[in-house]
């Protein structure tokens, strides 16, 4: 079992410019959140998908927008990057809505410059 | 909004006891975590405990929950040098996830 896994694991942006991360969950889970780790700082959940649909969103703006696919992996898009964008990226997923099992990726680690 | 708080920094000698403290603010908690992480890695859920428990052991970790003072503790025993990492604190409610801000743990061997 290949665990979560996230790509790219480092990228660079200039200011104004979009990315797209992507995140492939561990066999067997459905649901996908999304968190933003700056430097120092504890995750914060940006949203969390399941069945294709977001379910439950953190207090990000619209720039921050995703997207699940029938196989359950999802991608995360930024538009309009600014300089307070740059954080690691994280991707968790779990077997369902709980939180209970939740698996992390080892992150994207995004800097804009 | 919901806020979870805790203490920085913690050093500890190898093979004593560390206990990393957690402070919340959201009365409606359903589940508390507590994760691992190590530098350039990703969040390694190391327990949970729901929120009408006062109590958790599993092997060398023990969580204390006070729900009355919103106080979450993690006592990991016989530290050992492996154990040095960030310690994050988090609680669910109405399916959103709030973390604290990290504890680092330092073992001294």
């Amino acid at each position: 079992d290949a665990g979560v896994t996230q790509s790219p694991t480092h990228l660079i942006k200039t200011r104004g410019q979009q990315v797209t991360l992507r995140c492939s969950p561990k066999s067997g889970h459905d649901t996908v959140s999304w968190y933003q780790q700056a430097l120092g700082q504890g995750p914060q959940f940006i949203f969390q998908y399941y069945e294709e649909e977001e379910r439950q969103r953190g207090n990000f703006p619209d720039r921050f927008s995703g997207h699940q696919f029938p196989n359950y992996s999802s991608e995360l898009n930024v538009n309009a990057l600014l300089l307070g964008d740059s954080a690691l990226y994280l991707c968790a997923t779990t077997p369902g809505l709980l939180f209970n099992e939740q698996f992390f990726g080892p992150g994207t680690r995004l800097t804009v410059l | 909004g919901e806020d979870v708080e805790q203490s920085l920094f913690l050093s500890v000698r190898e093979g004593d006891s560390s206990v990393i403290n957690c402070t919340y603010t959201d009365s409606s908690s359903t589940y508390l975590y507590w994760y691992k992480q190590e530098p350039g890695a990703g969040l390694q859920l190391l327990t949970y405990i729901f929120s009408n428990m006062d109590m958790k052991q599993d092997q060398r970790l023990t969580v204390l929950l006070n729900k009355k003072d919103k106080h979450l503790s993690l006592r990991i025993a016989d530290t050992q040098t492996g154990d040095s990492a960030i310690y994050f604190c988090a609680e669910t409610s109405y399916q959103k996830v709030t973390f604290g801000t990290g504890t680092k743990l330092q073992v001294i061997p």
